[in-house]
């Protein structure tokens, strides 16, 4: 049973343009979000979070909307730029650690 | 600041052969955690541990065990090591009742032939 679902394996936008990747998640006992970053051939790299009291967070380019009725957040980046090309991963965190979706790799092209 | 550190980054095992990889991190994080990435399966939690001396299993434990004798290292163990276990394992540390973000080594590309 995957607790968190990304199910937009890839995504291509413009440079310039907004970037939207979704999330679905299972599991109510969630207390808090996070989006990873991954290029090729590194670790994930912390992006941003969201506690599940709460429905948006923004750092900068990124923005993080969590609706806990439908189980969803969605990250945000806007104004997409080359270097926003990597995977992502939407990330459920709680009592037991982290759990990873599958990750969506966005593309940002010229 | 070396943060997290994994070794080795590389290695080939053969069908059977045993091997363990080394996590350390320098931040005195409570929290420790080993997944592995496979082509369109995302990060998987094999183990993890909570503390000094603690060990959990995670998603997928089989075939591996962990030791956390002090609190700064991690270690995963494959006894046997199966062609199915051809990953790339990523060692991860967090601190303790914080929401905060997990920091990630640079991972261990491993290959059983």
């Amino acid at each position: 049973d995957q607790q968190v679902k990304q199910n937009s394996p890839s995504l291509s936008v413009q440079e310039g343009r907004i970037s939207i990747l979704n999330c679905d998640y299972t599991n109510s006992m969630f207390d808090y979000f996070l989006w990873y970053k991954k290029y090729p051939a590194e670790g994930p790299t912390f992006l941003i979070s969201i506690s599940s009291i709460k429905d948006k967070n923004e750092d900068g380019r990124f923005t993080v909307f969590l609706n806990k009725s439908a189980k969803h957040l969605s990250l945000h980046i806007v104004p997409s730029q080359p270097g926003d090309s990597a995977v992502y991963f939407c990330t459920g965190g709680g009592a037991d650690g982290l759990t990873f979706g599958k990750g969506t790799h966005l593309i940002i092209q010229p | 600041n070396a943060g997290v550190t994994q070794t080795p980054k590389f290695r080939v095992l053969k069908t059977g052969q045993s091997m363990t990889l080394l996590c350390a991190q320098d931040m005195n994080h409570e929290y420790m955690y080993w997944y592995r990435q496979d082509p369109g399966m995302g990060l998987r939690l094999i183990h993890y541990s909570v503390g000094e001396g603690t060990t959990a299993k995670g998603e997928v434990p089989d075939g591996y065990n962990v030791s956390r004798l002090k609190k700064q290292n991690f270690l995963l163990g494959l006894e046997s090591a199966a062609p199915s276990q051809t990953s790339v394992y990523f060692c991860a540390s967090s601190g303790q009742g914080e929401r905060t973000e997990a920091f990630f080594g640079q991972g261990t590309r491993l290959t059983v032939v």
